[in-house]
């Protein structure tokens, strides 16, 4: 069975850092391309971050470009989303998700982050 | 990276045929054959219900279909049931391995 299964998630003050997990399973992790997208409460979706197979592209979004870094570990079928200097604006709930045909195929459960004094 | 624009709500009764448009621009839905539509039901993750532009993931039913027109695309959602009823995303690829999604919206099954 194909899943993704986000962890890391929590509540955090305004400045601070915190690290997202998204453990895969199921398919050959280290063939595809991954992305992170976010949910603010009661709001719509937006695409945050890509990684390519192989490290071979990363783009970000420009409201985290900075601040939030990708990164992948195919040996542990990992991927990751360093979130540092966190703004109470980037609280939402963080799925990663499969890229494949152009879209996002598979999808996690999400990971709810808050950031608040 | 400006976000599409879906219309906030649409609805239709069972066995009905409902239209969401998504409107983008010439550097996003206009100028690749990359939309996708997302189904999310309330505390779920959003699934994907159609992706370049027309094609179904398996087990989509082929009561879904997508098509596009210069800068909007639009998902059709025929022979209405109550399961439908969910908010819908249009998403698009925007260069740069950049995806953009629309606001969202809410289908009623009256």
């Amino acid at each position: 069975e194909v899943q993704l299964v986000e962890s890391g998630g929590g509540l955090v003050q305004p400045g601070e850092s915190l690290r997202l997990s998204c453990a895969v399973s199921g398919f050959t992790f280290s063939s595809y391309g991954m992305n992170w997208v976010r949910q603010a409460p009661g709001k719509g979706l937006q695409w945050i971050s890509f990684i390519g197979p192989g490290n071979s592209r990363i783009d970000y979004a420009d409201s985290v470009k900075g601040r939030f870094t990708i990164s992948r570990d195919d040996a542990k079928n990992s991927l990751y989303l360093q979130m540092n200097s966190l703004r109470v604006e980037d609280t939402a709930i963080y799925y990663c998700a499969r890229d494949q045909f152009w879209a996002s195929d598979i999808w996690g459960q999400g990971a709810l982050v808050t950031v608040s004094s | 990276q400006s976000a599409l624009t879906q219309p906030p709500s649409a609805s239709g009764s069972p066995g009905q045929s409902v239209t969401i448009s998504c409107t983008g621009t010439s550097s996003d839905v206009g100028g690749y054959d990359y939309v996708s539509w997302y189904q999310q039901h309330p505390g779920k993750a959003p699934k994907l219900m159609i992706y370049e532009v027309t094609q179904r993931p398996s087990g989509v039913p082929d009561r879904f279909s997508g098509s596009k027109s210069g800068n909007a695309a639009s998902l059709t959602v025929s022979g209405l049931r109550a399961g439908d009823e969910a908010e819908y995303y249009c998403s698009s690829y925007a260069g740069g391995r950049k995806w953009v999604f629309g606001g969202g919206t809410k289908l009623t099954v009256l």
